[in-house]
């Protein structure tokens, strides 16, 4: 089946600092590519949704400036944290899929753990 | 205001116990509604659903969709420790662009030997 790998799997940061989370297709092309922030206990809370080649769109509440998505070739979308501070600790996830699938064939990856301290 | 809730939003059984998970929706323009197992990282797909009324099954798990009272069930029969999983439930609504998922909190399952 499709594999999306999400890297890095753990990272922690100084406050003030950016950090970038890498969500690559290895075996189909990513149209549509989603980024997902869990906080403990909760469910995934959808941040934006990129498609290659254009600007991301951000869900309300999401301020586009500090997190920063590149979705620039068809296997590799990029979450950038900027200046992160502790409240960006969470767990970030992302999907992909190609749009002319359904959902049933959107993949998730491992995850990135972020600690900010 | 779309919104994706289940229930419970825990649950302690024994290996062998049958459970019942509920997920109720309000979704504009549904399209589909999904499930998925989520242990300690990725979410990984179980189900979706489209139409009412017609239930998938995996092996011990089932699952069947009502459009008309905007719920889901998703059963899993003789359940195993493997089951303990966080469950989510995602509705799927056309909008824009792309469509996009809501999920649900989730339910934690914990099957206990």
């Amino acid at each position: 089946g499709a594999v999306v790998s999400q890297h890095p799997s753990r990272v922690i940061c100084k406050s003030g600092t950016s950090v970038k989370i890498e969500c690559r297709s290895l075996d189909f092309q990513a149209t549509t590519m989603f980024w997902y922030r869990q906080f403990p206990k909760k469910s995934l809370m959808l941040m934006a949704t990129s498609n290659e080649g254009s600007k991301a769109t951000y869900e309300q509440g999401v301020e586009k400036d500090k997190f920063l998505i590149n979705h620039a070739s068809l296997t590799l979308s990029t979450l950038t944290v900027t200046s992160a501070h502790p409240e960006d600790s969470s767990f970030y996830i992302c999907s992909a899929r190609d749009s002319l699938w359904t959902y049933e064939q959107a993949f998730f990856g491992q995850g990135t753990r972020l600690t900010v301290v | 205001e779309d919104k994706v809730v289940q229930s419970p939003l825990s649950l302690v059984v024994h290996e062998g116990d049958t459970v019942t998970l509920n997920c109720s929706y309000e979704v504009t323009n549904f399209r589909s509604l999904l499930w998925y197992k989520q242990e300690k990282k990725a979410p990984t797909f179980l189900f979706m659903l489209t139409s009412s009324g017609i239930e998938k099954k995996s092996g011990r798990l089932s699952s069947i969709l009502d459009k008309k009272e905007l719920f889901s069930i998703l059963n899993i029969t003789a359940t195993q420790t493997g089951d303990s999983a966080v469950y989510l439930c995602a509705v799927e609504g056309y909008g824009g662009a792309t469509n996009k998922l809501i999920f649900g909190t989730g339910t934690l399952l914990a099957v206990q030997p």
